[in-house]
């Protein structure tokens, strides 16, 4: 089945600094690449997403980037905020049906 | 348009009873998937469903059973509560096709 590994499992970085958090797949046929974001105490939220025919993505801080040939794709946050802190969560997707979550990357951003 | 809707949100549980987690949707949405949490940990996939009728196992399915007789719920069945179930169980749904998951805002369930 598909292996999903994220890096680093903890990142803390100082308010406005940039922060990257890496997810490598296993499966080849994954076509669909979101990050979700995780506050303390509250549910999984889709924060950006990009698609197997796109190179890079981006919505105001944050971005994502894909390298189908290497199976890995990136998380990019730059000019971190104290309200960035949170887990993070990359999810790919395989043929639509089941979905394997990475461990999950925990950002410290300090004030 | 409620999204994703779990019940109950807390419940605690003895050892060896059963009970159900509901989850309903009303985004006409084809997949649901239920998740579960535990501290400080990442989202495993317990069950999920590509459609009414349709189900099948994730990552970590014993213990646990699925129905979905319509689009719009997933409830989750647990046969005999074990300790090593206390978690937070999210349920989700989403579109065909390329398109995230929504989430619900979960069930902390504790088995003692």
């Amino acid at each position: 089945g598909e292996n999903v590994e994220q890096h680093p499992s903890t990142l803390s970085v100082q308010e406005g600094d940039s922060a990257v958090i890496k997810c490598t797949y296993s499966d080849s046929a994954s076509n669909y690449f979101p990050w979700y974001k995780q506050e303390l105490g509250k549910r999984p939220q889709l924060i950006i997403d990009i698609r197997s025919n796109v190179g890079e993505k981006k919505d105001q801080r944050i971005a994502v980037t894909l390298n189908k040939t290497a199976k890995h794709f990136s998380l990019h946050i730059t000019e971190t905020q104290p309200e960035d802190s949170a887990v993070y969560f990359c999810a790919p997707v395989t043929g639509g049906f089941k979905t394997i979550f990475g461990a999950g990357t925990r950002l410290f951003v300090k004030a | 348009n409620a999204g994703v809707t779990q019940t109950p949100k807390f419940q605690v549980l003895k050892t060896g009873q059963s009970m159900t987690l509901q989850c309903a949707q009303d985004m006409n949405h084809e997949y649901m998937s239920w998740y579960r949490q535990d501290p400080g940990m990442g989202l495993r996939l317990i069950h999920y469903s590509v459609g009414a009728g349709i189900t099948d196992q994730g990552e970590v399915p014993n213990g646990y059973n699925v129905s979905r007789s319509t689009t719009e719920d997933f409830p989750l069945r647990l046969l005999s509560a074990a300790p090593s179930q206390t978690s937070v169980y999210f349920c989700a749904s989403r579109r065909t096709g390329d398109y995230g998951y929504t989430f619900g805002s979960g069930t902390r369930l504790t088995v003692v």
